[in-house]
């Protein structure tokens, strides 16, 4: 089955560094990733829909510059939070579509604890 | 018994015993549906999808239910066990939508 990893699984970083977080797809191309945050006992958020070679989409609220998303090839996707501070300490989660379109899973990675100190 | 806490419902059952959990979804113009376990520290990991086009479909130990008049999705889970716990999230594809909404999730413990 489709696969997706993404790393670090979990990042401690001090107040005002950058983390970079990668996604990829193992065994399939995905021309569209999407990154979502998770709080604790909450629902999966959609920040933005990453797409192979030109820019993302953000949802409402989500500050692209705060969070850039570099989606270089077709088995990468890549997020990285800047300047960095405590309440960015979430739960992100990354996924994919094996095939374009609608009316097939979403496949997860398993996410990345960041906390920010 | 079903009890909802400050964000998360969560469901309480025995070892053995038959899981319901339900889900209202937000958009009738939906096409596709999918229940998705998320264990503790993990990501969402894919159990059945069903489209619009059905009202059920079963799978191992499985079955989801469609009520489009209702916007309604349950997940039934047979002979229920400790491994089953988990949060469960019931999401849905809206047409000309890229991605998936997910609905707010049950959290599901199994008692041995």
């Amino acid at each position: 089955g489709a696969v997706v990893s993404q790393h670090p699984s979990w990042v401690i970083c001090k107040s005002g560094t950058s983390v970079k977080i990668e996604c990829r797809s193992l065994d399939f191309q995905a021309t569209t990733m999407f990154w979502y945050r998770q709080f604790p006992k909450q629902s999966l958020m959609l920040m933005a829909t990453s797409n192979e070679g030109s820019k993302a989409t953000y949802e409402q609220g989500v500050e692209k510059d705060k969070f850039l998303i570099n989606h270089a090839s077709l088995t990468l996707s890549t997020l990285t939070v800047t300047s960095a501070h405590p309440e960015d300490s979430s739960f992100y989660i990354c996924s994919a579509r094996d095939r374009t379109g609608g009316n097939s899973p979403l496949h997860f990675g398993n996410g990345t604890r960041l906390t920010v100190t | 018994g079903e009890s909802v806490g400050l964000h998360l419902p969560t469901l309480s059952v025995q070892e053995g015993d038959n899981s319901i959990i339900n889900c209202a979804y937000s958009n009738s113009a939906s096409d596709y549906f999918i229940w998705y376990k998320q264990e503790s520290g993990k990501g969402p990991q894919f159990i059945i999808d069903i489209r619009s086009n059905m009202d059920k479909r079963q799978g191992q130990r499985v079955t989801v239910l469609l009520n489009k008049t209702v916007k309604h999705l349950s997940l039934q889970i047979a002979a229920t066990q400790p491994g089953d716990s988990a949060v469960y999230f019931c999401a849905e594809n809206p047409p000309i939508y890229s991605t998936l909404t997910f609905g707010k999730g049950t959290m599901l413990l199994v008692s041995p």
